[in-house]
């Protein structure tokens, strides 16, 4: 167990709806990474937010968003949700902004039908 | 910009079987280097890693050296058991110490 908790495990939902995935970084950890993990595209980095602030982005989309709250928790929001979204999300946490370890959360995975 | 390259898989071994992952990599500067685990229905858990050139990471039996010359972190084990049956990432992590750059996986399926 690495600390870092997710919410929901699973979520199915339809194209063209919006859901909201969390995460709760370890305790101490400032900063909060998400990722995506798709058949097609492997895992990829989305984004990155520390201590509330985003401070890194990758390939995330612009249906995509995230935020990070004062208590350090952190959401990842899709809208307008097509089938090639149905992936596993992951999310890590670190104490730094620069770390050379990231601890991974066990995932939500989005099924879009 | 960063890539990653790792064998694909499935790799079928037997038990006690001898273990090498190929592993790959593009980046600029000297990024550090890691393997992660993925068993069935769950997370990723970090194996081990290497920050510097010539440095080896081992753990749980697994090993793995920075190979500067040839950008390779290639993932060795001497005797498998069937609950290394797991997918295997190798990743990068960028200079600005923020961002993983993962292979495709290899998925490893131990026999007994």
């Amino acid at each position: 167990d690495s600390g870092v908790t997710q919410t929901p495990k699973h979520l199915i939902t339809a194209t063209g709806q919006r859901v909201t995935l969390r995460c709760s970084p370890r305790s101490g950890d400032l900063s909060v990474y998400w990722y995506q993990q798709s058949l097609d595209q492997g895992l990829q980095f989305l984004i990155q937010y520390y201590n509330g602030e985003e401070r890194a982005k990758g390939n995330i989309l612009e249906r995509f968003s995230a935020q990070q709250f004062p208590d350090l928790h952190s959401e990842l929001n899709l809208s307008s949700l097509e089938l090639g979204d149905s992936a596993l999300y992951f999310c890590a946490s670190s104490i730094r902004v620069r770390t050379d370890t990231q601890y991974f959360g066990p995932g939500t995975r989005l099924t879009v039908l | 910009g960063n890539s990653v390259t790792q064998m694909e898989g499935p790799v079928t071994l037997s038990e006690e079987a001898f273990l090498t992952i190929n592993c790959t990599y593009t980046a600029t500067g000297y990024p550090s280097l890691f393997w992660y685990v993925q068993y069935p229905g769950e997370g990723l858990q970090l194996l081990l890693k290497a920050t510097k050139a010539d440095d080896k990471g081992s753990n749980k039996g697994f090993e793995a050296t920075y190979r500067k010359e040839t950008t390779s972190f290639h993932l060795e084990k001497g005797s498998v058991q069937v609950s290394d049956s797991a997918v295997y990432f190798c990743a990068l992590l960028n200079n600005a110490g923020n961002m993983l750059t993962f292979g495709g996986g290899t998925r490893l399926m131990v026999k007994p």
